[in-house]
């Protein structure tokens, strides 16, 4: 099973109200990631999540909050989100692992799966 | 850091036909190189990938290939049929050691747009 599940599919917000998405695998892996994606564009990575840790913080703004509960939930709280804010919000698992990631060179590969993402639109 | 350059950014070819996509990466560091297919509306998908102690891979009709020393790799699909018309994207992963280790640098993105 190489399923990533995300929810809600779709999101409409105001620029004042708090809401969250949520994220979640059962595939083993022990490093997370939260990305934005805007049309025709790349993924642009937000946050990386190692073994519920928080290890990677791409300089994103504060109205963005991760939160990683336990090995297979990855949320992302959101407030006070601005209309620019709007995308499509890609979670992602890999077994790979900052923690001792060099010394288990079959997980290099760094293999991530993606979810089916959550379109945000803010309003 | 890694910069990743994907050449072309729109790409149109007649079903039969091969399509070819182009990347190079700057950091010598990088050992793991991915491609991701993406439909219109769908998640990102990793079709094939490389490893930098291999220089070709092929799986059916896809193909990458990687030339290490001159820093770049390519994406070889034959016979094209409509339902490989997506945007593609590759990727290049720094190799352990780095703070960077694990992050997933894409290029731009290729629209492929199979006609029948």
């Amino acid at each position: 099973d190489t399923e990533v599940t995300q929810t809600p599919k779709h999101l409409v917000m105001g620029m004042t109200n708090k809401k969250s998405l949520k994220c979640e695998q059962h595939m083993g892996h022990r490093a997370m990631y939260w990305y934005k994606q805007k049309a025709k564009k790349p993924p642009e990575l937000m946050f990386v999540y190692s073994y519920e840790k928080l290890s990677i913080n791409e300089s994103v703004p504060s109205r963005f909050s991760p939160e990683c509960p336990n090995s297979s939930l990855l949320n992302l709280h959101l407030h006070a989100l601005q209309p620019e804010d709007s995308a499509l919000y890609l979670c992602a698992s890999s077994h790979f692992s900052l923690r001792g990631g060099a010394a288990r060179p079959e997980l290099a590969k760094n293999i991530q799966y993606f979810g089916a993402g959550t379109r945000l639109s803010v309003l | 850091g890694e910069n990743v350059e994907q050449h072309p950014s729109t790409l149109s070819v007649q079903e039969g036909d091969s399509a070819v996509i182009k990347c190079t990466y700057s950091d010598s560091a990088s050992n793991y190189f991915p491609w991701y297919k993406q439909e219109l509306g769908k998640r990102p998908q990793l079709i094939i990938d490389i490893r930098s102690n291999v220089g070709e891979k092929k799986d059916q009709r896809i193909a990458v290939t990687l030339n290490k020393t001159a820093k770049h790799f390519s994406l070889h699909i034959t016979e094209t049929q409509p339902e490989d018309s997506a945007v593609y994207f590759c990727a290049a992963v720094p190799n352990a050691g780095g703070t960077s280790y694990g992050k997933l640098t894409f290029g731009q993105g290729t629209i492929l747009t199979v006609h029948p």
